[in-house]
C-alpha cells in the first residue's frame, strides 16, 4: 500500500517568506509526527498529533513554527518568516497509535527546505 | 532527558566483513530502542526495535542488535555486509509507556562499504 507522502520534495525560499509543508500519512494511521533533520542538529522531534487531539508543541523550535492536522489525516507544517537556520529536511512519520511506541513509525521521504 | 550517542560518525567496512555500529543511551526507565537506516534519497526505514524480553533482537536485512542494560548500549550487528548496506544508520530511544515526546535520535553513523 501507499506509504507516507510529503510535498513538496524540495522547496527553495527567500528569508522572511512563509512556507507550508504537507504530509499525507498512511491511511488508518492515527498518530503523526514531524521531525527535522539538519547538519548541525541531526534528527530532532518537532511535534506530534494523535487523531484530532490538540498537538504536543513542546518540540517546536520557535513560535514561527506551527502545525495543524485536518480531519485527523493530512498535516501541514508552517514556518513563518523563514530564517536561514530553518534550512533542513523536514520528515513526517505516522503510526497506528501514539499510546505506545511499540507501534512502528513509518517515515516519508522528507521535504528539503533551503532558505536563501 | 533521554539522549542517544553514536560515537562513530563514519565507519568503513569491506564487503563481506562483519559490522558493529555502537549506540549508547541515557534514560532512567526502561527504554524503547530502535535502529533506522536511511539510504541516499530515501526515507528512514526501521531495521529493528526492542521493548522487552529477549535482549537479542533480529531485524530485517540480516541485522541484529543486543540490548545490554548494564552498559546502556544497543549495538547493531551484521555478520557479513553487502555493498547495498552503505547508508546512514540512526539509533533512537523512546519513552516506555508513552510516545508523547516522539523519538530521540542519535546523530547517525555513516557506513561506507569498500569493495
Amino acid at each position: 500500500g501507499a506509504g507516507v507522502s510529503q510535498s513538496p520534495s524540495n522547496k527553495v525560499t527567500e528569508k522572511g517568506k512563509d512556507v507550508e509543508l504537507r504530509c499525507d500519512p498512511i491511511s488508518g494511521h492515527t498518530a503523526l509526527y514531524w521531525y527535522r533533520q539538519s547538519l548541525g542538529q541531526g534528527l530532532e522531534f518537532l511535534i506530534y498529533f494523535q487523531g484530532n487531539s490538540a498537538p504536543d508543541k513542546s518540540g517546536l523550535p520557535s513560535d514561527r513554527f506551527s502545525a495543524e492536522r485536518t480531519g485527523g489525516s493530512v498535516s501541514t507544517l508552517t514556518i513563518q518568516r523563514t530564517q536561514q537556520e530553518d534550512s533542513a529536511v523536514y520528515l513526517c512519520a505516522s503510526s497506528l497509535a501514539v499510546s505506545t511506541l511499540q507501534e512502528t513509525q513509518y517515515f516519508g521521504p522528507g521535504t528539503r527546505l533551503l532558505v536563501l | 532527558a533521554q539522549s542517544v550517542t553514536q560515537p562513530d560518525i563514519h565507519i568503513t567496512v569491506s564487503e563481506g566483513a562483519s559490522l558493529e555500529l555502537r549506540c549508547n543511551y541515557s534514560y532512567g526507565a526502561t527504554p524503547y530502542l530502535f535502529w533506522y537506516v536511511q539510504s541516499p534519497g530515501q526515507g528512514l526505514q526501521l531495521l529493528l526495535k526492542y521493548f522487552s524480553g529477549d535482549t537479542l533482537v533480529q531485524g530485517i536485512k540480516g541485522f541484529e542488535a543486543e540490548f545490554k542494560r548494564s552498559q546502556s548500549s544497543f549495538n547493531l550487528r551484521k555478520p557479513s555486509v553487502h555493498w547495498s548496506d552503505a547508508a546512514e544508520y540512526f539509533c533512537a530511544v523512546g519513552e516506555s509507556g508513552g510516545g508523547a515526546d516522539g523519538l530521540t535520535f542519535g546523530k547517525g553513523t555513516h557506513l561506507i562499504i569498500q569493495p
